[in-house]
């Protein structure tokens, strides 16, 4: 079936550390998009990968989008106490289509 | 997000009960979600629906059931066949066509067994 698979599940690091996560998919994608979600809240959007090889930055962010299409990554340059929460990706299978696949979710926690 | 409203906010059911969670937009979004978080896990997509009187079936839609009567509103009722049911449930709406559009999510309802 369609899956989205995420890495890593939890990371830790220092404030003042980089932080990647990765989104992998069995099968090409229509788009992809990020959410973050603070503990105890509901998922908020962050963007959304349209074109094969798209990078988008959002200040400390980058988004990637792999030239097939299967694959997605977020990077956070200098990771700040304000960076916590889970990130998860979204996928679009189908393009028309309104049903998207959630990875799993990547949780940061980032240490003073 | 504004503009979703999801509620109650805790609710807790007893062995055999349905319940139902409530779920109103006043986005005028077509679109409308429901997904199951459990602890430390991701979104699992239940029901979802892109138009009035149309709801199609996630991937975990066993035990639950839902409605589409008004543009605005999304409710899923969880039944006594879902054996389960202790997770957060957040909805979720969409705005319709100019390409993909982000999901707007409610607060969620933490529903828990008695």
């Amino acid at each position: 079936g369609q899956q989205v698979m995420q890495i890593p599940q939890y990371q830790h690091v220092q404030e003042g550390e980089d932080f990647t996560t990765y989104c992998n998919s069995s099968t090409t994608l229509s788009n992809i998009q990020w959410y973050k979600q603070r503990p105890g809240g509901h998922p908020v959007f962050l963007i959304q990968l349209v074109k094969s090889g798209e990078v988008k930055k959002q200040k400390r962010l980058t988004f990637q989008f792999g030239e097939a299409k299967k694959n997605s990554s977020l990077h956070i340059t200098a990771t700040q106490t304000t960076d916590v929460g889970t990130y998860f990706c979204a996928g679009l299978f189908t393009s028309g289509t309104y049903k998207y696949i959630f990875g799993t979710g990547t949780r940061l926690k980032v240490l003073a | 997000d504004g503009g979703i409203t999801q509620s109650p906010k805790y609710l807790f059911r007893k062995e055999g009960q349905n319940v139902t969670l409530s779920c109103e937009q006043n986005l005028n979004h077509d679109a409308m979600y429901w997904y199951r978080q459990d602890p430390g896990q991701g979104l699992r997509l239940i029901y979802y629906s892109q138009i009035v009187n149309d709801f199609q079936k996630g991937d975990i839609a066993e035990g639950y059931s839902v409605s589409r009567e008004k543009k605005e509103s999304f409710p899923l009722t969880v039944t006594s066949a879902q054996k389960n049911p202790t997770a957060f449930y957040l909805c979720a709406s969409k705005e319709q066509g100019r390409g993909s559009q982000p999901q707007h999510f409610g607060d969620g309802t933490r529903l828990s067994i008695l």
